[in-house]
């Protein structure tokens, strides 16, 4: 029962592109969603976060959009940088619960 | 300020023993968290600590996983009886709001 998939275990895009990384989830009653960066040998480094009751999201070169209707939701890096390479985990949070489910990740390599 | 931070970074032991992770969280972070991630898997949430609160122990996989919080800070998950599918990073986070997470290193355990 995987209520939060990455569904694209790797993307590859060109420096200065757009990169777009892409989440879909099941479960209709999380009302927040998250975007954790990791290096190897590195703990997640938190990126972005959105509220079930917004669309849209955004902090310098990422964007989270939610499209609830979907129950779906992407990060957008504009414009890509080499530094982006990393794994990147989308996750969930339901009400009170406190605890995080994440998706299996998806590795961005940025091309020079 | 200081981020999360776990001890010690590696640990190797043998079959059936018994290991104990440290956890030293944001100072004033009310909320604690313990994730484990196993090899090419998305982090699995195993416990979470609120405050004064009893703490949620729905994602521990077995009884011989244990975690304590003394004095509101310091954490320590304990496993009992090692197995080989003990085997993973264990990553503690901590929290101010409830939502947004933030990661230590991460404590890499292998049983043999």
């Amino acid at each position: 029962d995987q209520q939060v998939k990455q569904n694209s275990p790797s993307l590859s895009v060109q420096e200065g592109r757009i990169s777009i990384l892409n989440c879909d989830y099941t479960n209709s009653m999380f009302d927040y969603f998250l975007w954790y960066k990791k290096y190897p040998a590195e703990g997640p480094t938190f990126l972005i976060s959105i509220s079930s009751i917004k669309d849209k999201n955004e902090d310098g070169r990422f964007t989270v959009f939610l499209n609830k209707s979907a129950k779906h939701l992407s990060l957008h890096i504009v414009p890509s940088q080499p530094g982006d390479s990393a794994v990147y985990f989308c996750a969930a949070k339901r009400g009170n619960t406190g605890k995080l489910i994440f998706g299996q990740g998806t590795t961005l390599q940025v091309k020079p | 300020g200081a981020g999360v931070s776990q001890s010690p970074s590696n640990k190797v032991t043998e079959k059936g023993k018994d290991v104990e992770l440290r956890c030293d969280p944001i100072s004033g972070h009310t909320a604690l968290y313990w994730y484990r991630q196993s090899l090419g898997q998305g982090l699995e949430f195993l416990i979470y600590f609120q405050g004064n609160s009893a703490p949620d122990k729905s994602g521990l996989p077995s009884d011989r996983f244990s975690a304590e919080r003394t004095g509101g800070s310091v954490s320590t998950l304990t496993i009992q009886r090692t197995q080989q599918e003990d085997s993973a990073v264990y990553l503690c986070a901590s929290s101010s709001t409830g939502v947004e997470q933030y990661f230590g290193p991460g404590t890499r355990l292998t049983v043999t």
